[in-house]
């Protein structure tokens, strides 16, 4: 089946430096979603790609989906306090399929003042 | 509050015994999906829903686990025979349209079996 896998599974920051979580599919993508789970919280949609090779922004936040839509990553320039949590990507297989939204693990973002 | 909701937040329960969960989703979202994280793990996807018809289940899903939504608003997902695997938080989500799109996520169940 459809396997989406993440690095680093933990990153540790100072506040100010930059972050990045990589995202990798066994198989090609028709969009990937990316999602922010705070500690004890539930999951919390950031954005969708669909496109190959597609880059959106969302304030100090970049988002680039692979042009084979096999990979997408998510940049963070000068990291806050209020980054800190689990980022996960998530990746709906071309064409459809009985495995639904396939969940990376998740890269657990720690930043210390 | 006009989000996602779950109920109950947590249950105990002993092995063997059965567990139903609630799932309401955002009012105007057609689909509506289940899925189970545990600790450390990413959400895991179980089933969706379109409107009443559920569309797909994982094939990882035992034949002890059934969803409903039988006019198309809230679900149930029923855990029969607990084991203690089945421990996690359950997570319901919806969303509105229908190609993917940003799902909204309730605050989960936790289910711990004994």
């Amino acid at each position: 089946g459809q396997q989406v896998m993440q690095i680093p599974q933990y990153q540790h920051v100072q506040e100010g430096e930059d972050f990045t979580t990589y995202c990798n599919s066994s198989t090609t993508l028709s969009n990937i979603q990316w999602y922010k789970q705070r500690p004890g919280g539930h999951p919390v949609f950031l954005i969708q790609l669909v496109k190959s090779g597609e880059v959106k922004k969302q304030k100090r936040l970049t988002f680039q989906f692979g042009e084979a839509k096999k990979n997408s990553s998510l940049h963070i320039t000068a990291t806050q306090t209020t980054d800190v949590g689990t980022y996960f990507c998530a990746g709906w297989r071309s064409g459809g399929g009985a495995d639904g939204l396939t969940f990376g693990k998740g890269t657990h973002l720690i930043i210390q003042p | 509050d006009t989000g996602v909701s779950q109920n109950p937040r947590h249950k105990i329960t002993k092995r063997g015994q059965n567990v139903t969960f609630r799932c309401d989703p955002i009012s105007e979202h057609n689909r509506l999906y289940w899925y189970r994280q545990t600790l450390g793990q990413g959400p895991e996807f179980l089933t969706y829903f379109q409107n009443e018809a559920q569309l797909e289940k994982s094939r990882l899903l035992s034949d002890r686990f059934s969803a409903e939504r039988p006019k198309g608003s809230f679900s149930t997902l029923e855990i029969q025979r607990t084991e203690q695997g089945d421990s996690a938080m359950y997570l319901c989500a919806s969303s509105l349209g229908l190609t993917p799109y940003e799902q909204y996520f309730g605050p989960g169940t936790r289910l711990t079996v004994t």
